[in-house]
């Protein structure tokens, strides 16, 4: 079955990075890609980029695109997303989620998140 | 790329329907058949139950329904139950490899 497992919660200073990585399994990894999304608390859901799994492409919103990094590795099957400068807006939980490998289509199977908490 | 617009709540009561409703533009929802929805219970991951406007995951009951007219998607909840109450995003491909979210529902079984 397919399964998706994340990393453990981050706490960070102001204007560090943090890398948050997914671990997948039950499906051939590079026949999809994997979407990040993040969850500032009691907000709703934003979409913060996308990487095929298959190519390497990746696509950033413009709003991240100056920080945010998203890689895979095929040997051991995890996407990895880093973000680089971090503010106290960047406090959220981050979901990663399997995707088409050819677009951010939609998103089937979701990690269980990563609380990211950004604090002096 | 701006959220797509949703009502911040809706309710209903035990065996009735509610519909929610998402506004978009003819860059995103009316301009592809890739609108999903999700659902979200506190304190969980969100959960794929609507892709490609109407199409149900494995698993998802046929409770729920989507639908698009223009730039507006819709999802159908019928025969409510008690354990529907969560919260309910729409999305849809924007073009571009981009990627958009709506602003969120929250459902309430009465």
């Amino acid at each position: 079955q397919v399964q998706v497992v994340q990393s453990g919660a981050e706490v960070k200073q102001p204007g560090a990075s943090v890398k948050v990585s997914c671990k997948t399994s039950g499906y051939s990894f590079t026949n999809y890609g994997i979407s990040w999304v993040r969850q500032a608390p009691g907000q709703g859901l934003e979409w913060m980029g996308w990487i095929s799994a298959y190519s390497g492409t990746t696509s950033y919103p413009q709003k991240l695109r100056d920080r945010v990094t998203m890689t895979t590795a095929t040997s051991t099957t995890t996407a990895s997303m880093e973000l680089e400068s971090l503010t106290s807006d960047d406090t959220a939980i981050y979901y990663c989620a399997r995707s088409n490998a050819y677009g951010p289509y939609y998103f089937d199977y979701w990690g269980q998140g990563t609380l990211v908490t950004v604090s002096s | 790329q701006s959220a797509l617009t949703q009502p911040p709540s809706a309710s209903g009561s035990p065996g009735q329907s509610v519909t929610i409703s998402c506004t978009g533009a003819s860059s995103d929802v009316g301009g592809y058949n890739y609108v999903s929805w999700y659902q979200q219970h506190p304190g969980k991951a969100p959960k794929l139950i609507i892709y490609e406007v109407s199409k149900r995951p494995s698993g998802v009951p046929d409770r729920f329904s989507g639908s698009k007219s223009g730039n507006t998607a819709s999802l159908t909840v019928s025969g409510l139950q008690a354990e529907d109450e969560a919260d309910y995003y729409c999305s849809s491909y924007a073009g571009n490899n981009n990627y958009v979210f709506g602003t969120g529902t929250k459902v309430t079984v009465l």
